[in-house]
C-alpha cells in the first residue's frame, strides 16, 4: 500500500527561523512529489518535483527531492508569522500508460507556527 | 481567474439525510476529483473523472456515496443515507491533462448530527 509519512508532526519556530520540513514515502509507478500549504481551507499549491536533486524555489521557500532515498523536504527560511500553516506533502502516481495521473496520496501534514 | 468553486461551503444534517455537493472545476480542466479530509489528516482519495468517465474509485466510497459528471463540466457528489462519521471536509479539485498538479476547491465542510 502506498504511504507517505511527514515529520516533524508539528514545529513551533520564532519569526526569523528557518525550518526544514521531510517527507518521506514509498509508492509504486511514482510520477511526482507534490507541497501543498494549508491554513483552514483548501490546500494551495507550492512546489511539483520529478526529478532527483534539482532545487525548485519561490521566495523563501524552496525544495528538493531524492528519489533514491524516497524523500524530499521543503525548506522556509527567515520565517513569518503567515507561514503558519499545515504543510502537505503529496505523491502522485504513472498510470498504466506512463503518462500522469491525479490519484494523489498526502501525507499528515506538518503543523508549522511562527511566533513573533 | 476563476478557480474550483464548490457549493455549499458548508451543511448540516441530521443523520439519515441526504446531502449533494457541487463542485466546478477550473474551465478547460478535464480531470476532476473528490477527495475527504477529517481534522488532522490530509485529503483522502475518494474518485475521479476524466471528461464526464469516472475513471476510479477508492474503497472508501461506499455505496451510500456516488458521484457524476454528467457533461463532463461540473460534478456532484451524494451522500445518502449520512452518518455522524461521514462529517469532514470534501474537497473537490481538477487538473489539466497531462499534469499531475491538481487545484484544490475551497472544500464543502459537512456536519452531520
Amino acid at each position: 500500500e502506498d504511504k507517505v509519512v511527514q515529520s516533524p508532526l508539528s514545529l513551533v519556530v520564532h519569526e526569523g527561523d528557518t525550518v526544514t520540513l521531510n517527507c518521506s514515502y514509498e509508492v509504486t509507478n511514482f510520477r511526482s512529489l507534490l507541497w501543498y500549504k494549508q491554513e483552514k481551507k483548501a490546500p494551495t499549491f507550492l512546489f511539483m518535483l520529478t526529478s532527483s536533486g534539482i532545487e525548485k524555489k519561490s521566495g523563501r521557500l524552496s525544495s528538493i527531492l531524492d528519489k533514491k532515498e524516497l524523500f524530499s523536504i521543503l525548506n522556509i527560511t527567515a520565517t513569518q508569522t503567515g507561514d503558519s500553516a499545515v504543510y502537505l506533502c503529496a505523491v502522485g502516481k504513472r498510470n498504466a500508460g506512463g503518462t500522469s495521473y491525479g490519484k494523489l496520496t498526502f501525507g499528515q501534514g506538518t503543523i508549522l507556527t511562527v511566533h513573533p | 481567474d476563476t478557480g474550483v468553486s464548490q457549493d455549499p461551503r458548508h451543511k448540516i444534517t441530521k443523520r439519515g439525510q441526504n446531502v449533494t455537493f457541487r463542485c466546478d472545476p477550473i474551465s478547460e480542466h478535464n480531470r476532476l476529483y473528490w477527495y475527504r479530509q477529517t481534522l488532522g489528516q490530509g485529503p483522502e482519495f475518494l474518485t475521479y473523472f476524466q471528461n464526464e468517465a469516472q475513471l476510479e474509485k477508492s474503497r472508501l466510497l461506499s455505496d451510500r456515496f456516488s458521484a457524476e459528471r454528467p457533461k463532463g463540466s461540473f460534478s456532484t457528489l451524494e451522500i445518502q443515507r449520512t452518518e455522524q462519521g461521514d462529517s469532514a471536509m470534501y474537497l473537490c479539485a481538477s487538473s489539466p491533462t497531462p499534469g499531475n498538479t491538481i487545484y484544490f476547491g475551497e472544500g464543502s465542510w459537512l456536519t452531520v448530527v
